[in-house]
């Protein structure tokens, strides 16, 4: 069975204290991960989509890279702002198109 | 504002009662969907259509049916409300197969609370 499993749960940094979120999955045909961010009380924010193992993409202070097995999103000197969880989700095969597979996400906690 | 947007932001209603969701995407997109995430967080697909025709229907009990008018709408009934149909449910679009590496966008969620 398709599966997505990201850690930690939950993240507390102090601003410009630089980590890393994984996103570990398990599918039978991989057609593309994606990174999402969410607010309280809004709808998934498209932050990136990787297709193929050693791919990276950057988007101010996050960077996300992929495994055969895992992605990572990379925060470098968070700030406050960046609060909010950060979902996973592969892209597989569902009867000719495709579908998303979400992780639980990682609620991240930027303090000043 | 190019969006998608969903009514009614929030929605109370009891056990039994029958209640829609409505979903409307200005973005030019030709596939929509409708996601339950529930109180673990967790975004689980349910149905997607393309172009008004039905593409991917999860597991979902037939008490939820979705219509689609034009590509541009999405809507979600939902029949005999049980308590377990209490979640947060995220209407999204895409540009269409093989295009998705676009990016999904997502509505702001219909919190639904069943009592």
């Amino acid at each position: 069975e398709d599966q997505v499993t990201q850690s930690p749960e939950a993240l507390r940094l102090q601003e410009g204290e630089s980590s890393s979120l994984n996103c570990s999955y398990t599918v039978s045909g991989l057609r593309g991960l994606f990174w999402y961010r969410q607010d309280p009380g809004k709808g998934p924010e498209f932050l990136f989509t990787l297709y193929s193992a050693g791919e990276e993409k950057e988007k101010e202070r996050l960077k996300a890279t992929l495994t055969k097995k895992e992605s990572f999103l990379h925060i470098t000197a968070p700030k406050p702002e960046d609060s909010a969880t950060y979902l996973c989700a592969v892209q597989v095969a569902s009867g000719g198109y495709n579908k998303l597979i979400f992780g639980a996400g990682t609620r991240l906690a930027v303090h000043p | 504002d190019t969006a998608v947007s969903q009514t009614p932001k929030y929605l109370v209603t009891q056990m039994g009662n029958d209640k829609s969701i409505k979903c409307e995407q200005n973005l030019g997109h030709d596939t929509m969907y409708w996601y339950k995430q529930d109180s673990k967080k967790f975004l689980k697909i349910m149905f997607s259509y393309n172009n008004k025709e039905l593409i991917i229907n999860e597991t979902v009990p037939n008490r939820f049916s979705p219509k689609s008018p034009d590509k541009a709408h999405l809507n979600l009934h939902i029949n005999s409300l049980e308590l377990g149909d209490s979640a947060v449910y995220f209407c999204a679009s895409s540009q269409g197969p093989g295009q998705e590496h676009y990016g999904y966008t997502f509505g702001s969620g219909t919190r639904l609370t069943v009592v």
